[in-house]
């Protein structure tokens, strides 16, 4: 069984740049849910997919968005990146109605200069 | 809304002392309660759940009881080791709307040998 992977591992930006995060989820899993966790804090809910479409958001601009593909697996695009935005971006599978257990990839490490 | 409040850190601990994070927690209905384990440089790690009250979680020597009383959900551990140095993270799932995670900020726990 494959777990949740996630790329790029680390990426560097530039204030104002476009970046996309993407997210492999594990076999069998229909949900995604994306979470940004900022250095020494608990990860924070951006918004969650369901069979591609979007299933809850938290609260985060429009500048970050999200796709789900009919395979299950996610992107996360965040336009006009902000220093703030510098975080683990973390996503998690799951599935949808089975008592809410979401299993975690690495993650992907943004810093934005 | 819901929220989860976790005592604050860092803790450090001898090794084969006893390990009592506390974790308390405010939600609609009847969530459920997870602990999350983050190593260094690693993402995040189910370590156990409970899922209606009364409830006890556990795994690799960790425990946790879901106390609707006291809306708590303590982590304790009879004997550390220093591979149990990590983040910890309390979490709950409510059960209306979607199943997105709410984390509380971590505690960062040190083991010495």
């Amino acid at each position: 069984e494959t777990g949740v992977t996630q790329s790029p591992t680390h990426l560097i930006k530039t204030r104002g740049q476009q970046v996309t995060l993407r997210c492999s989820s594990q076999s069998g899993h229909n949900t995604v849910s994306w979470y940004q966790q900022a250095l020494g804090q608990g990860p924070q809910f951006i918004f969650q997919y369901y069979r591609e479409e979007e299933n809850g958001r938290g609260n985060f601009p429009p500048r970050f968005s999200g796709l789900q593909f009919p395979n299950y697996s996610s992107e996360l695009n965040v336009n006009a990146l902000e220093l703030d935005d510098s975080a683990l971006y973390l996503c998690a599978s799951s599935l949808q109605l089975a008592g809410g257990e979401q299993y975690f990839g690495p993650g992907t490490r943004l810093t934005v200069t | 809304g819901n929220s989860v409040t976790q005592m604050e850190g860092p803790v450090t601990l001898s090794e084969e002392a006893f390990l009592t994070i506390n974790c308390t927690y405010t939600a609609t209905g009847y969530p459920s309660l997870f602990w999350y384990v983050q190593y260094p440089g690693e993402g995040l790690q189910l370590l156990l759940k409970a899922t209606k009250a009364d409830d006890k979680g556990s795994n690799k020597g960790f425990e946790a009881t879901y106390r609707k009383e006291t809306t708590s959900f303590h982590l304790e551990k009879g004997s550390v080791q220093v591979s149990d140095s990590a983040v910890y993270f309390c979490a709950l799932i409510s059960n209306f709307g979607n199943e997105k995670l709410t984390f509380g900020t971590g505690t960062r726990l040190t083991i010495i040998p």
